[in-house]
């Protein structure tokens, strides 16, 4: 167990539709980190989040966004979902501002747009 | 941006004996290698990490190795065993990037 939780970890939803994926990072951690897991683009890094402010995007589409809160959980908000959103979506946290250094992931969310 | 490649995506040992996972990354002003295991339906866990400070690192039965020059790094299993049994995924950060690229993973089976 890594000590990051996320929810749900399992969502079905239709196209067109709006979904809200919840990461509590490890205690301590001001740092969080979403992924997009497929299997024909492999693991790719979305968005870096640390202590409240975005600190670098990566390949997130412009229908994604996400935020960090105050106590420092983020949700990844994907909206307009199209079949070629359903993936696995991790987060990881870690101690670090940057650098990318440790960064332990959750246990995923299946998203599944049918 | 950064750029990294795994080898190879599937590798097949006998219980006890060891394997090997090659990487290479594009980018020299990548600092820092991590391996990650995950296993099915499971999130990637951190299994061991390098800086380029250090050409090696050993923890138990897992060590990897650095070659700044050459740009690539390595993930050493000895003695495998069962439970090492997973898809193993290679990373790094690039210069400017704070998240970390992946490689496309290695499914690793064991054989009794």
């Amino acid at each position: 167990d890594s000590g990051v939780t996320q929810t749900p970890k399992h969502l079905i939803t239709a196209t067109g539709q709006r979904v809200t994926l919840r990461c509590s990072p490890r205690s301590g951690d001001l740092s969080v980190y979403w992924y997009q897991q497929s299997l024909d683009q492999g693991l790719q890094f979305l968005i870096h989040y640390y202590n409240g402010e975005e600190r670098a995007k990566g390949n997130i589409l412009e229908r994604f966004s996400a935020q960090q809160f105050p106590d420092l959980h983020s949700e990844l908000n994907l909206s307009s979902l199209e079949l070629g959103d359903s993936a696995l979506y991790f987060c990881a946290s870690s101690l670090d501002r940057g650098k990318a250094y440790e960064q332990y992931f959750g246990p995923g969310t299946r998203l599944t747009v049918t | 941006g950064e750029n990294v490649e795994q080898h190879p995506s599937t590798l097949s040992v006998q219980e006890g004996d060891s394997a090997v996972i090659k990487c290479t990354y594009s980018d020299s002003a990548s600092n820092y290698f991590p391996w990650y295991k995950q296993e099915l339906g499971k999130g990637p866990q951190l299994i061991i990490d390098i800086r380029s400070n250090v050409g090696e690192k050993k923890d138990q039965r897992i060590a990897v190795t650095l070659n700044k020059t050459a740009k690539h790094f390595s993930l050493h299993i000895t003695e495998t065993q069962p439970e090492d049994s997973a898809v193993y995924f290679c990373a790094a950060p690039g210069g400017g990037a704070d998240g970390l690229t992946f490689g496309k993973g290695t499914h690793l089976i064991i054989q009794p």
